[in-house]
This record gives C-alpha cells, sequence and structure tokens, in this order.
C-alpha cells in the first residue's frame, strides 16, 4: 500500500458544527502531517506528528484539534468553524529514515456556512 | 523561519521544448529540496528532490540542480509534453532525525501547448 486516504472527501459544516477528519497509511512512514491549501496558493503547513507525538503546532487556532491515535492514523477535530476556513485540507507522511518527500492524500474539500 | 521565492509563476512552453524553474531559499539550514506537481483538482505529487550534500540529480526528462552557496535550486522539464501541464511547488526543509517541516514556494503555472 503505497496510498495515504483520507475521509471524508468533501464535508460541509455549519459554524456550530463539530466534525472529524481522518487520515490513514500503512506505509510505516513515523512522520504525518495536517496542511491546509487555499485555490491557487501553496500548502501551508498546520501540524506535524513524529513518531505520534506532536512536534510542530504552526499557531493554528484551537478550533482545530489534531490527534495521532497511532503510528498508522491521524485525526483533524473541528469545531466552532469560521467560513475562512474554507479549504483543502491535506495529510501527508514521510519515511524520516530513508527519504523525507511526503505522499500527500486527494484532501478533504471542506466548506464552512 | 525558511522563506522560499519561485519563480516564474506561470509559464507556457511549446510541446518539446524545455521549462525551467528556480527558487531561492534563505534558511543556510535547509538541506532538503523537494519539487511536486499538482494537477488541477488533485494532490501534489513528489516528483524529484535533492539533498544539500548533492548538486544534481535527474531522472528521465526531468532533472534539478542545487547551488548551496547562491541558495538556489531549480527545477529543468526536458522534452515537455501536454501532461506536464499542472502546478509546480517547490519546497525546502531541514531534517535530522525528527520530521522537518517544508516550506512551498508559491507555485507556478506550467502549460504546454500541442
Amino acid at each position: 500500500d503505497t496510498e495515504v486516504t483520507q475521509t471524508p472527501k468533501h464535508l460541509v459544516m455549519g459554524m456550530t458544527n463539530k466534525k472529524s477528519l481522518k487520515c490513514e497509511q500503512h506505509m510505516g512512514h513515523r512522520a504525518m502531517y495536517w496542511y491546509k491549501q487555499k485555490a491557487k496558493k501553496p500548502p501551508e503547513l498546520m501540524f506535524v506528528y513524529s513518531y505520534e507525538k506532536l512536534s510542530i503546532n504552526e499557531s493554528v487556532p484551537s478550533r482545530f484539534s489534531p490527534e495521532c491515535p497511532n503510528s498508522s492514523l491521524l485525526n483533524l477535530h473541528l469545531h466552532a468553524l469560521q467560513p475562512e476556513d474554507s479549504a483543502l485540507y491535506l495529510c501527508a507522511s514521510s519515511h524520516l529514515v530513508y527519504d523525507y518527500g511526503y505522499t500527500f492524500g486527494s484532501g478533504t474539500r471542506l466548506t464552512v456556512v | 523561519g525558511e522563506n522560499v521565492e519561485q519563480h516564474p509563476s506561470t509559464l507556457s512552453v511549446q510541446e518539446g521544448d524545455s521549462a525551467v524553474i528556480k527558487c531561492t531559499y534563505s534558511d543556510s539550514a535547509s538541506n532538503y529540496f523537494p519539487w511536486y506537481k499538482q494537477e488541477l483538482g488533485k494532490r501534489p505529487q513528489l516528483i524529484i528532490d535533492i539533498r544539500s550534500n548533492v548538486g544534481e540529480k535527474k531522472d528521465q526528462r526531468i532533472a534539478v540542480t542545487l547551488n548551496k552557496t547562491a541558495k538556489h535550486f531549480s527545477l529543468h522539464i526536458t522534452e515537455t509534453q501536454p501532461e506536464d501541464s499542472a502546478v509546480y511547488f517547490c519546497a525546502a526543509d531541514s531534517y535530522n532525525t525528527n520530521a522537518g517541516k517544508s516550506t512551498f514556494g508559491d507555485g507556478t503555472t506550467l502549460t504546454v501547448k500541442p
């Protein structure tokens, strides 16, 4: 398995809703990432997990809460989002030891209404 | 923190021509430089990368060069084909034993005209 799987592919949520984005990989990668991408812009780093521990938080608002239950899974819990949070949320993973390039998931396109 | 500048923002070439995209970085601690291709509506995909102890790397029609002294690196695509049309992102990262954080350039939209 050489893929990063993200669910759901599309999500529409209201500003008072709570939802979660899920990411899964079975490549033995020990680093996992959440990126946010707006249209025609580069991916913007949100969180980095290294060996299941949060190693980087890029000053992301607390309405975004990451979780790494094990080495294969990464979640992003969403609560009280704003319309400006609408974007493509990309999960990625990388090996850390043998190579550093990211394998990205297909993303979750989030719309906050 | 790291700052990556990428030029040009758009590039249009005829099929069969070469395309060159250039990036500069600011942090001398950066030691890993990947390039990603993102087709419309799809995920970014790693197409080639280079580490700081290497000056050039080639993979079929794609090559990347790195000049550590000048802090710039470039992507070269030869014999371009319409399927090369996409947004290309360069990135810079500094790795040790833990995950780094890739800082991306703003992207280059490459259009290859048949």
